[in-house]
């Protein structure tokens, strides 16, 4: 079974800062990942797709890149409602999801 | 809108069965793939399988096979996920999600219900 390995777990910045998350397949999945945000009690939202395309009515902020195995998420300038629980999610074939970043605003 | 509408928190004791609903509206029931996902408190996410709304097809995670049963009604456009002699590491919230593209299968879930809380607890 393909794993999917984030880091860090946890990132503390600050409004206006750039965060980056990475994501490491144990083998190539191409492009086949998708993003997530997952704020305390509600449900995943989905921000990207195929390793980079923005969902409709996600903020341009939000970005992501790679193939193969490792991928990134990157906010480039963090905002207050940005604080949550990122997880990346391999989605071809059987879904597997990272174990999650927390996001916090300091 | 596009919506998933779930029902409401279950309490179950161990050995007993639970079955959730995840009622859609906004779209087309039998166009997209309905997925169930759970995620246990604290914890991450885990995919339990999908189901077609358009044909009853159904396939599970190897974790949950002969434990789950995957259906729906087309009439109500609502899916359901029935899950049989639950443990105590079965307490989680439980999630239905749409597949992205319609009448295919890709795993890339972009509308969830709002999730149903499952306890398991004697």
């Amino acid at each position: 079974d393909i794993q999917m390995t984030q880091s860090p777990s946890t990132v503390s910045a600050s409004v206006g800062d750039r965060v980056t998350i990475t994501c490491r397949a144990s083998q190539s999945i191409s492009s086949w990942l998708a993003w997530y945000q997952q704020k305390p009690g509600k449900a995943p939202k989905l921000l990207i797709y195929r390793a980079s395309t923005l969902e409709s009515g996600v903020p341009s902020r939000f970005s992501g890149s790679g193939s193969g195995t490792e991928f990134t998420l990157t906010i480039s300038s963090l905002q207050p409602d940005d604080s949550a629980t990122y997880y990346c999610q391999k989605f071809n074939g059987y879904p597997t999801f990272g174990q999650g970043t927390k996001v916090e605003i300091k | 809108q596009v919506q998933l509408v779930q029902s409401g928190a279950e309490v179950k004791k161990p050995g007993a069965s639970v079955k959730v609903s995840c009622k859609a509206s906004g779209y087309t029931f039998t166009a997209h793939y309905i997925h169930w996902l759970r995620q246990a408190p604290g914890q991450g996410l885990e995919w339990m399988g999908w189901m077609n709304p358009n044909s009853g097809d159904t396939n599970y995670a190897q974790n949950f096979q002969g434990r789950v049963t995957m259906t729906r009604d087309t009439s109500i456009s609502t899916a359901y996920m029935e899950l049989n002699r639950l443990r105590s590491d079965d307490t989680s919230v439980y999630y239905c999600a749409r597949d992205r593209w319609s009448t295919v299968i890709t795993y890339a879930f972009d509308m969830w219900g709002q999730g149903t809380m499952v306890t398991v607890s004697s």
